[in-house]
């Protein structure tokens, strides 16, 4: 079934610890991103990749790190994980190819439940 | 930038009936595309509906409709007949028309939950 997998659903980690949240999809989307939802504040942009081989920050960069070594794969990574990083992470991509049709939405995986002790 | 504003943060609903989630959006922007998500507790971000700036023609997905007020900055969603398994967050979204090369920003509302009850 073609979509956004998200690994692991959930994890319970501890302060100071590295941890990287893996999303691959396989609807060839050029554009990936990753959203953290928390209560009352939707969901926040933490960095994007427009295609493989770049990377932007997005409304909340600090703390986290992406890599787009090839179209499928977008990690996300902790490098020293802090309890304010207690979250629910979203993977989403979308199909910028598509330059004439805006209404292009944004497909999400299922998310990534992240506890820091 | 762009902001979303939903400012119903619960919302509840009978079985059957009508109701009206509310979405403003803030913008200098003359052509964009806004959209509807639902979330269910199981955590899925489903699209609901969206709909066109240049559009005049309120966008409709079977129970499902919008209010579309470009002038108001409005973009409300309607659902008819209220099923059980409408309950969800709701999320309003709003993105620019597309640009060559460049990056195209989603920006989110914080959400509106509904409760449908039997």
């Amino acid at each position: 079934i073609a979509g956004i997998t998200q690994a692991p659903t959930s994890q319970i980690l501890a302060a100071g610890r590295r941890m990287t949240l893996r999303c691959t999809q396989d609807m060839r989307h050029n554009a990936m991103y990753w959203y953290r939802q928390d209560l009352g504040l939707g969901l926040r942009l933490i960095h994007y990749s427009n295609t493989a081989g770049t990377t932007g920050k997005g409304e909340v960069p600090d703390g986290y790190s992406v890599s787009r070594a090839n179209t499928d794969d977008f990690p996300l990574t902790l490098a020293s994980a802090v309890p304010s990083q207690t979250s629910v992470y979203f993977c989403a991509s979308s199909d910028e190819h598509r330059v004439v049709k805006g209404n292009q939405p944004q497909h999400f995986g299922d998310g990534t439940r992240l506890s820091i002790l | 930038a762009q902001t979303v504003t939903q400012s119903q943060p619960e919302m509840s609903v009978q079985e059957a009936e009508t109701v009206t989630l509310s979405c403003t959006y803030d913008t200098s922007e003359s052509d964009y595309y806004l959209f509807w998500y639902k979330q269910p507790p199981s955590r899925q971000m489903i699209l609901v509906i969206r709909q066109e700036a240049y559009k005049q023609q309120n966008a409709t997905e079977n129970r499902f409709s919008v209010n579309f007020q470009k002038a108001a900055k409005s973009f409300s969603l309607k659902i008819s007949d209220s099923q059980l398994g409408d309950a969800a967050m709701y999320f309003c979204a709003y993105r620019s028309a597309p640009q060559p090369k460049n990056f195209n920003k989603f920006y989110f509302g914080s959400g509106t939950k509904l409760n449908v009850k039997p």
